[in-house]
This record gives structure tokens, sequence and C-alpha cells, in this order.
């Protein structure tokens, strides 16, 4: 079945760095990606999706576009903050079902 | 607007008993799905719902099973419980069944079997 693989953690930052996680999937055709955040004893919240190739979503700073040449979405953020720390997940929907996660890749950023 | 809403929050039971978890969808929304998370892993679809019929449904035994009611709100229940059952029950909303839909989540059910 279709999976998606998301870079170990934990990543470890000082506030101000730049960020990335990389995340590639392996769906045919072209599912739609997203991106969730996971803080401490929370559920998942969504931070930015694409759903066609060559898609750029954004939110709060964070940028992703959508390769399909390379399966890829990563996760990119020009300078993280104490507060960008929890738990980030890639996730892809090829037919508006179920969607498809990562294992997860926690952040955690010192001041 | 108020979000997706899961009740209870937090559930403890023991191995052999039954448990429903409830969830009330983001207002408008007629799709609602199940995901099952393990501490440290990403979460699992278990079940989808839509207008009332079971439109999808995860690899998980028949112990797991949920239905979707008129108001569009939803039910997971779980017969038999085993220890491995243990973790962060997980609904999620969205508009219309749809890829280019997000699905939004609620906070969760912590669900430990002891």
């Amino acid at each position: 079945g279709d999976s998606v693989t998301q870079m170990e953690g934990p990543v470890t930052l000082s506030e101000e760095a730049f960020l990335t996680i990389n995340c590639t999937y392996t769906a045919t055709g072209y599912p739609s990606l997203f991106w969730y955040v996971q803080y401490p004893g929370e559920g998942l919240q969504l931070l930015l999706k694409a759903t066609k190739a060559d898609d750029k979503g954004s939110n709060k700073g964070f940028e992703a576009t959508y390769r399909k040449e390379t399966t890829s979405f990563h996760l990119e953020k020009g300078s993280v903050q104490v507060s960008d720390s929890a738990v980030y997940f890639c996730a892809e929907d090829q037919a508006g079902t179920a969607l498809i996660f990562g294992k997860g890749t926690t952040l955690s950023v010192s001041s | 607007d108020a979000g997706v809403t899961q009740s209870p929050t937090h559930l403890i039971k023991t191995r052999g008993q039954q448990v429903t978890l409830r969830c009330s969808p983001i207002s408008g929304h007629k799709s609602v799905s199940w995901y099952q998370q393990v501490l440290g892993q990403g979460p699992q679809f278990i079940f989808q719902y839509y207008e009332k019929e079971e439109r999808g449904r995860g690899n998980f035994p028949d112990r797991f099973s949920a239905r979707q009611f008129p108001n569009y709100s939803s039910e997971l229940n779980v017969n038999a419980l085993l220890l491995g059952d243990s973790a962060l029950y997980l609904c999620a909303s969205s508009l219309v069944r749809n890829s280019n839909q997000p699905q939004h989540f609620g906070d969760g059910t912590r669900l430990s079997i002891l």
C-alpha cells in the first residue's frame, strides 16, 4: 500500500535557525499532500496543504512545494521560534478517504 | 465556530471491556473519520463515514465498529479490549469526501487499557 516517509527525529535547532523536514510519498497519480502539527497533549492541526504538482503551500512562515518528479513535499521555515517546538506529520490523501501519515518528526527549538 | 469535539478526553478500561468514543464534527461537515495514534507513531486510519454510510475501513479487526448519526456526529466502539488498544483516538471531519478537502482533527480521546 501507499506510504509516507519522513526524516527521523528529533531535530534540535537554535532559535532563528533554518528548518527542513524531508517528506516523500509513494502514491501514484496526484494525491493531495498535507503537513500537520501536533503540540503536546493536543490533536493535529493542519499547517499547510498542496493539491497539485508544483503547488506551494504556506502558513505561519512554513512552506512546502509539491514535487511530482521526486514525489516529495519537504517542509521549510527560514527562522524557527521556540513556539514551533512540536511534532510535525506529513500526510497524503489519494481518494478522499484515508490520510496516510508519516511517523512524525519531533522538532525542539531552544532559545 | 466550534471545532471537532470529542468525548471523553481520557478513559481507563480493563482488558475484555467495551468502550464507546464520541465525536461531533465541525458544523456543516458531513464526513467523519477515525484514527488510532499509538505513542510515538503517526495516526492510522480506522473508518470513514460520509452521509451516514461507511465509505472506508482501515486494517483493524472486527472488534472495531462505528456509526454516524443523522446530525453527522459519530461513535467509535471497540469490543473485547486488548492492552494493545491503548492509544489516542482521533476524530477528524471534512466538508465533503474529497481528497482536496483537509480533514480537521479534534484533540482526541486518550484510552488506557489496564
